[in-house]
């Protein structure tokens, strides 16, 4: 079976721009989580959608903004990006229903650089 | 305020011996999860092991166990015969949220060097 995957997996942007990142979850899982990775802020919550609709948000600025569709595929948008934005994003998966509902696998991240 | 404590930054252990990851946690919550994951200098984060806060009996997978001490809210991983490729940073993480949707806390990690 497939693990999760996750595009692009480098990306240089620019402060100002937008990006989106991609992320498609295990065959079966409906979950889709993010996170964010720093150095100073260690990893953080993002947020998670199943079934096209937002479950949970963390604490961040309504600039990340996220979206799943209907085959669990999940982007993850962030405007007008700041310095602060330089970060691995890494992608969740899991499954909504049964025994295994609460083990998260992860994706091998995307690497954002801002300049 | 939901919390993990990852009080040791980095550890030492030989090769094949034993070793114990320290993880403290703090919620207010009846219903939680605990979890460990492993992230190798590649970067992708591992699955290690899970410890709902209803699971009577400490969870093991393979060479690795939680133990779980409810009273004392601690959630710690050990790990047996420690082999080279063990060498990683583990973050303990606690789930907060149930089926409707959860969000995954995270402590700092911990660095563990296995030495030859």
């Amino acid at each position: 079976k497939a693990g999760v995957t996750q595009t692009p997996r480098y990306l240089i942007k620019t402060r100002g721009q937008q990006v989106t990142l991609s992320c498609s979850p295990i065959s079966g899982h409906r979950s889709v989580s993010w996170y964010q990775q720093t150095p100073g802020q260690g990893l953080q919550f993002l947020f998670e959608y199943f079934s096209e609709t937002q479950r949970n948000k963390g604490n961040f600025p309504g600039r990340f903004s996220g979206r799943q569709f209907s085959n669990s595929r999940s982007e993850m948008n962030v405007s007008t990006l700041e310095l602060g934005d330089s970060a691995l994003y890494l992608c969740a998966s899991r499954m909504t229903t049964g025994a295994l509902l609460y083990e998260q696998y992860f994706g091998p991240g995307t690497r954002l650089t801002v300049t | 305020a939901q919390k993990i404590t990852q009080t040791q930054p980095g550890m030492f252990v030989q090769e094949k011996e034993a070793v114990t990851l320290d993880c403290t946690y703090d919620t207010s919550d009846q219903s939680y999860g605990l979890f460990w994951y492993k992230q190798p200098s590649s970067g992708e984060m591992i699955f290690l092991i899970y410890q709902g806060s209803y699971d009577e009996q400490n969870a093991t997978e393979g060479r690795y166990s939680l133990n779980f001490q409810k009273a004392r809210k601690s959630a710690n991983l050990v790990i047996s015969a420690s082999q080279l490729g063990d060498s990683a940073m583990y973050f303990c993480a606690m789930r907060e949220g149930a089926t409707g949707g959860f969000k995954t806390i995270f402590g700092a990690g911990t660095r563990l060097f296995v030495k030859a």
